[in-house]
């Protein structure tokens, strides 16, 4: 079983549409919760970061921690075409290594 | 946020010669800097994790002695890649940890490296 869970893909919504991006991680351990933003051929761009349960707002986009189900989402409100890219979720415990998922393909139609 | 800077972003080589990447943390001190690759439509592979002053820890299977890396200050990560063949063509990405108290150990990502052998 993979250290952290996430659906590749690839998703496609329209323009203006609410997205949903989900990871589940096998060790209670984890205490850090990221979420990423890679476009193609660029590194990967920190979007929201995470310590604790519950959720964190920041603009359009909004992250969720569910430390009981090992579960993490992100949310897209209003999403554009240039939210088109691929989304890495990533856990840490303390100042160890990143463990990411696979990343979720994303494509918001115009 | 926390800038990383990674150069050069694209480079070609020929086979058997040797390439730098320098990864830099602009605005914080790393005390850990981390190198991954990554092939296209996959996730990213942790190769070598690398702390300010020692010796890099590597992750299985990545050769040491074909990576070579060196973190000799707190804002400054080169990786080499050695005798460089066109298996080795990939984009290397590096990371910085900030560690300050505020910042919660976050991570940042620089914009890659896109190496070609030839």
């Amino acid at each position: 079983q993979k250290e952290v869970e996430q659906d590749p893909g690839p998703l496609s919504v329209p323009e203006g549409a609410i997205v949903s991006l989900n990871c589940t991680y096998s060790n209670s351990a984890f205490q850090y919760f990221m979420w990423y933003r890679q476009y193609s051929r660029k590194g990967p761009e920190l979007l929201m970061y995470t310590y604790s349960s519950g959720n964190k707002e920041d603009g359009r986009f909004t992250a969720q921690v569910d430390k009981s189900s090992k579960y993490i989402s992100l949310f897209i409100r209003d999403s554009q075409p240039s939210d088109s890219a691929t989304y890495l979720c990533a856990v840490s415990q303390g100042a160890q290594k990143l463990v990411f998922g696979q990343g979720t393909r994303l494509t918001i139609n115009p | 946020g926390a800038v990383v800077s990674q150069h050069p972003s694209w480079v070609i080589c020929k086979s058997g010669t040797s390439v730098k990447i320098e990864c830099r943390s602009l605005d914080f001190q790393a005390t850990t800097m981390f190198w991954y690759r990554q092939f296209p439509k996959q996730s990213l592979m942790l190769m070598a994790t690398s702390n300010e002053g020692s010796k890099a820890t590597y992750e299985q299977g990545v050769e040491k002695d074909k990576f070579l890396i060196n973190h000799a200050s707190l804002t400054l990560s080169t990786l080499t890649v050695t005798s460089a063949h066109p298996e080795d063509s990939s984009f290397y990405i590096c990371s910085a940890r900030d560690g300050t108290l505020s910042s919660g150990n976050t991570i940042y990502f620089g914009e890659g490296s896109w190496l070609t052998v030839v």
